[in-house]
């Protein structure tokens, strides 16, 4: 099947701080790419959806200026926390369709962030 | 709304035991169905997927059907092997949604020798 991968797989930052991660296909070209946060022992949240060269469209309850995305280019799309919280810390997962038929999200492997 | 309620974990079972991992959704319409499994350390992979009622998706001796009447989607394997051991995920993508997911909580199995 397709891949997608993560960049970073875990992340330490400190209170304030901005971090960045990234969302590849690796293999495919990805039209749509997802973003999900999963607490523990909780469901993969969808925070927001985005298509490559246009705004992404957050989910009711997530700040869009918090949570940035960018996905400029068919490869790749970055979520950008800003100004990080303790509350923001969490498990990240991206995933991409397009390689794989409409119906179907391929998923990375996940970023763990900390915020201290 | 769409929602999906997932049996609890962990759980543990002896190799060649029988499993069954109960998922049951809430949703308008008609969705498509899905479990998705995760390897430790790994990002999320199909596993199986049943896109109308009385469909049973199989893969790898795990299968599930779609049951409108009970709207449910229990997965089940006859024989579980130490290299079933992972977290397995319940899925629904709601029918005029787009290509919006929405998952269980997930359900961690292990499988000792």
């Amino acid at each position: 099947g397709a891949v997608v991968s993560q960049h970073p797989s875990r992340v330490i930052c400190k209170s304030g701080t901005s971090v960045k991660i990234e969302c590849r296909s690796l293999d495919f070209q990805a039209t749509t790419m997802f973003w999900y946060r999963q607490f523990p022992k909780q469901s993969l949240m969808l925070m927001a959806t985005s298509n490559e060269g246009s705004k992404a469209t957050y989910e009711q309850g997530v700040e869009k200026d918090k949570f940035l995305i960018n996905h400029a280019s068919l490869t790749l799309s970055t979520l950008t926390v800003t100004s990080a919280h303790p509350e923001d810390s969490s498990f990240y997962i991206c995933s991409a369709s397009g390689g794989g038929g409409i119906n179907e999200q391929f998923f990375g492997p996940g970023t763990r962030l900390t915020v201290l | 709304g769409n929602s999906v309620t997932q049996m609890e974990g962990p759980v543990t079972l002896s190799e060649e035991a029988f499993l069954t991992i109960n998922c049951t959704y809430t949703a308008t319409g008609y969705p498509s169905l899905f479990w998705y499994v995760q390897y430790p350390g790994e990002g999320l992979q199909l596993l199986l997927k049943a896109t109308k009622a009385d469909d049973k998706g199989s893969n790898k001796g795990f299968e599930a059907t779609y049951r409108k009447e009970t709207t449910s989607f229990h997965l089940e394997k006859g024989s579980v092997q130490v290299s079933d051991s992972a977290v397995y995920f319940c899925a629904l993508r709601g029918q005029g949604t787009g290509n919006q997911f929405y998952f269980g909580t997930g359900t961690s199995l292990t499988v000792i020798p």
